[in-house]
């Protein structure tokens, strides 16, 4: 059964640095999200594409954070600098069309972040 | 603005009993809603997904219930066992985009 990949499942970093976290989506699907899960919470949208292109980064801190899909495939999510309340899981999805909101979104694995 | 709320935020029931999770979200313009499993530390599995204009939807024991007009939906397990210890997340799919509740932690105990 097709999946979302994600890596690297875990990364710890010092406040300041730079991180990158890496999602290939099913293949065919033309619709991915990031979404980032504090401990206790249920996730939130950071940023979602049609293809290449953003349909919404609102709950994006654009100050420190970029998304990009460049050829509407695999997303590259990164922050810069990173702070100490960004620790928390971030995950990947994919669903197959153009957004109808009648389809399931299928989840990666995450990738739990840790910034001391 | 939407917003999502789940309770009890755990549960701790014996095996074999039947059990109800609740969600309950405050704008009833909705596309769909969803409910969600989550291990400890991955990711998120779909296990039913209901559209507005139904009423439930039903896999192997679970069944979700949605009634729009109040705002409610019910996720019931049937005969439970201690594989189905997870968190529970419900989700609701707006105009714009899904917004989850904070989840119910279940631990079914031997």
């Amino acid at each position: 059964e097709a999946e979302v990949a994600q890596s690297p499942r875990y990364k710890i970093t010092e406040k300041s640095q730079a991180v990158a976290f890496w999602c290939d989506p099913i293949s065919g699907h033309a619709t991915l999200y990031w979404y980032r899960q504090i401990l206790g919470q249920g996730p939130e949208l950071l940023v979602q594409f049609q293809d290449e292109s953003v349909v919404d980064d609102s709950q994006l801190p654009k100050d420190r954070f970029s998304a990009e899909r460049l050829k509407g495939v695999d997303s590259t999510l990164k922050i810069q600098p990173a702070e100490l309340g960004d620790s928390a899981m971030y995950l990947c999805a994919s669903s197959l069309a153009a957004w109808t909101g009648l389809e399931t979104q299928y989840f990666g694995p995450g990738t739990r972040l840790l910034v001391l | 603005k939407q917003e999502v709320t789940q309770i009890p935020a755990a549960l701790s029931v014996p095996e074999g009993e039947n059990l109800v999770l609740n969600c309950s979200f405050t704008d009833s313009a909705i596309y769909n809603l969803q409910w969600f499993r989550q291990d400890p530390g991955k990711g998120l599995t779909s296990l039913l997904l209901i559209q507005s204009s139904q009423r439930e939807q039903t896999s192997g024991r679970l069944n979700a219930s949605l009634d729009k007009s109040s705002g409610r939906s019910t996720l019931y397990i049937a005969a439970s066992q201690p594989g189905d210890s997870a968190t529970y997340l419900c989700a609701v799919q707006g105009a714009q985009k899904l917004v989850f509740g904070q989840g119910t932690r279940l631990t079914i105990n031997p």
